[in-house]
């Protein structure tokens, strides 16, 4: 298994301004992914984050607008660049353990974002 | 590309049995999952369906058939606790095996 510690767990950003959220995972994870969860919607992959190489981002997210960093196996950053308030979601970190059961993701609590 | 489809929203009674279903279309097909997320509250991995059959946990059962593109999750001994959404995945080796969720379902338990 793996413990997930996201930060922030919640808040409120103004338009145009930019967070940064940080996710630790207690044990070394082969994978790392940050999702988005819009309210009462499911989750959406925004990218693969890559230790010490650019994020493999999904259709309809780009590297200018969420920005991420994996400098090492324990630890990555997401940031959300410029937000307007359709930015407000729930993000959250995901990884797959080595020797894991096949698609099992452990979640950190998530970041709630309300950009007014 | 792919397309999950499942319930918006459930609602059965205590100690009853509910069957949650779910049809998916994807390219490349690499496993069936269903994760439990209760409300405010991060997903929780429930089950994994690779091959067609039924795999049975406790009082939770998930269902496939790859042929179908169809799978099913099943709460027997319904509990107040499982009122929760549940989400339907799949994994897509075209993909690199990223897992891809669905809009989840809602359950609501009536006592």
């Amino acid at each position: 298994s793996a413990v997930i510690s996201q930060k922030p767990s919640r808040d409120i950003c103004q338009r145009g301004t930019s967070l940064t959220i940080q996710c630790q995972v207690d044990s070394q994870v082969t994978m790392m992914f940050w999702y988005r969860q819009q309210p009462g919607q499911s989750l959406t992959l925004i990218a693969t984050a890559n230790q010490g190489s650019e994020a493999t981002y999904e259709s309809g997210f780009v590297i200018d607008k969420f920005p991420i960093s994996r400098p090492n196996l324990t630890f990555s950053t997401l940031t959300v660049s410029n937000m307007s308030p359709e930015d407000s979601s729930i993000y959250l970190c995901s990884v797959e353990v080595a020797g894991g059961r096949t698609g099992e993701l452990f979640f950190g609590e998530g970041s709630r974002l309300t950009v007014l | 590309g792919q397309n999950i489809d499942q319930p918006t929203e459930m609602t059965a009674t205590e100690g009853a049995i509910v069957q949650i279903n779910c049809t998916y279309q994807t390219s490349g097909f690499n496993g069936l999952f269903w994760y439990q997320q209760h409300a405010g509250e991060a997903p929780t991995f429930l089950s994994y369906n690779v091959l067609d059959g039924l795999e049975e946990k406790g009082r939770f059962s998930s269902f496939l058939s790859r042929s179908k593109g169809y799978s099913y999750l099943l709460l027997k001994e319904l509990q107040m606790k499982d009122s929760a959404s549940y989400l339907c995945a799949v994994g897509d080796y075209f993909r690199d095996d990223k897992i891809i969720f669905g809009k989840g379902t809602r359950l609501h338990i009536l006592p």
